[in-house]
């Protein structure tokens, strides 16, 4: 079955760049999506279709894509941006997979 | 505002079945897919399955078939995700999420339920 696969966590100190990878062999032909989860609350859409944002997502957030990885951005971390980030996209059948999660620290 | 209402906490025993409900609001309830997302504790998300709720076509992921069926009601806007065969494994929270018209993205998310199996 397809994968992706994320570092299980990043650490950065407050106003550093932050950046998360999700690799995945269907990545050169799907959308890679991102998604926030702060503890205990519903996920949240930050990236989608690659690198676009949408609405009321900090512009410190960003993503690209470069063949089989796609890349989260997070410039100048805040301490509110600490929280559990998911790549998302998937299949050849259209079937969702998310990556396993990255536990992103900024302290 | 645009949201999803899910129904509240659940427990069961191993071997038996479990109804989830979503109730949307705030938009057009047949022109968005309906996902479902499961977090096992202290786990990472799983997608399980989708449902168009304007013709009521599905599909999962492979891991649930054959337990799992969603389904939908048009006339109070409501999805349900019903899983069977339960097992201590299926303890989670499970998430009913709304498909973006125009991409893969979900971007309203129910608030979650809790579904405990235990003997």
């Amino acid at each position: 079955s397809y994968e992706l696969t994320q570092p299980p966590s990043v650490s950065v100190s407050p106003g550093q760049t932050a950046r998360i990878t999700c690799s995945g062999d269907a990545l050169p032909r799907k959308f890679a999506y991102w998604y926030q989860q702060r503890s205990g609350q519903a996920p949240v859409l930050v990236i989608y279709e690659d690198n676009k944002r949408p609405s009321g997502i900090p512009e410190r957030f960003s993503a690209s894509t470069s063949g089989t990885m796609a890349t989260l951005t997070i410039s100048g971390a805040q301490v509110e941006d600490e929280a559990d980030y998911y790549c998302y996209s998937t299949d050849s059948n259209h079937r969702g997979v998310f990556g396993g999660g990255t536990k992103l620290t900024v302290l | 505002q645009v949201q999803l209402v899910q129904s509240g906490a659940e427990v069961r025993e191993p071997g038996a079945s479990v109804k989830v409900s979503c109730k949307a609001s705030g938009y057009t309830f047949s022109s968005n897919e309906i996902h479902w997302v499961r977090q096992a504790p202290g786990q990472g998300l799983e997608w399980m399955g989708w449902m168009n709720p304007n013709s009521g076509k599905t599909d999962y992921a492979q891991k649930f078939q054959g337990r799992i069926t969603l389904t939908r009601n048009t006339s109070i806007t409501t999805a349900y995700m019903d899983l069977s065969r339960l097992r201590s494994e299926d303890t989670a929270v499970y998430y009913c999420a709304r498909g973006n018209e125009d991409d893969d993205a979900f971007d309203i998310w129910g608030q979650g339920t809790m579904v405990t199996v235990s003997s």
